[in-house]
């Protein structure tokens, strides 16, 4: 799986948005981006994955640049509850391989202030 | 849907005591993993399971062991239990997709210290 970088931390106001990127310079074709969370004791939460396509859903948006390398993680209007470690993670998709587990790094810190 | 279940939240083992952490989904998921995460630390996985019968090493598999007897449950197995393995426990499971990206989902963890 490609290599991903996050910024260590991020500070965002609340109501306002969280923008989070991540590189992925050496990202294959068929490699997927892939965003979890992990708040403060608990499991990661996945929150969205895409291609090459921008994706919505009621999360979060991502935006996958034309050539793939880097990815921007949009959270609309953040609160307090979105206080979390944001994990930006690039996975080749199962095609009978046998890399099955996701590779956490240390992601981002967000940290939303009142 | 209750999704990934783990039991106990909780617990202390002494060096050398045994334990079997639970974990169980409702989902009908094929695949099950087993990941650990030390302090600052990502997670690093310990063992898989493609389907019931079926498990294979992760990364981290020493110290441990597992068994899927049915699609549903995926016990982790310290036999002999070191300081080293001090760590929080995460069960996640997935729905294979044949080739497209498919996302794993997790439980709320087991925290584990030995002493």
């Amino acid at each position: 799986d490609a290599k991903t970088t996050q910024p260590t931390s991020m500070d965002c106001a609340e109501g306002r948005a969280a923008n989070l990127p991540c590189n992925h310079s050496t990202i294959s074709g068929n490699e997927y981006v892939y965003w979890y969370r992990q708040i403060h004791s608990q499991g990661p939460q996945y929150i969205i994955h895409g291609l090459k396509n921008n994706e919505t859903n009621e999360m979060a948006s991502l935006i996958i640049t034309e050539d793939r390398k880097s990815s921007t993680l949009i959270l609309p209007h953040a609160t307090l509850r979105d206080t979390a470690v944001y994990y930006c993670i690039v996975r080749v998709a199962r095609s009978g391989g046998s890399n099955y587990k996701l590779t956490f790094g240390k992601g981002t810190l967000l940290t939303v202030n009142p | 849907n209750a999704g990934v279940t783990q039991t106990p939240k909780f617990r202390i083992l002494k060096i050398g005591q045994s334990m079997t952490l639970q974990c169980a989904q409702d989902m009908n998921h094929n695949y099950m993993y087993w990941y650990r995460q030390d302090p600052g630390m990502g997670l690093k996985l310990i063992y898989y399971s493609v389907g019931a019968g079926i498990t294979d090493k992760g990364e981290v598999p020493n110290g441990y062991n597992v068994s899927r007897s049915t699609t549903e449950d995926f016990p982790l197995r310290l036999e002999l239990a070191a300081p080293s393995q001090t760590s929080v426990y995460f069960c996640a499971s997935s729905y294979p997709r044949g080739g497209k990206s498919e996302t794993q989902y997790f439980g709320p963890g087991t925290r584990l210290l030995v002493l």
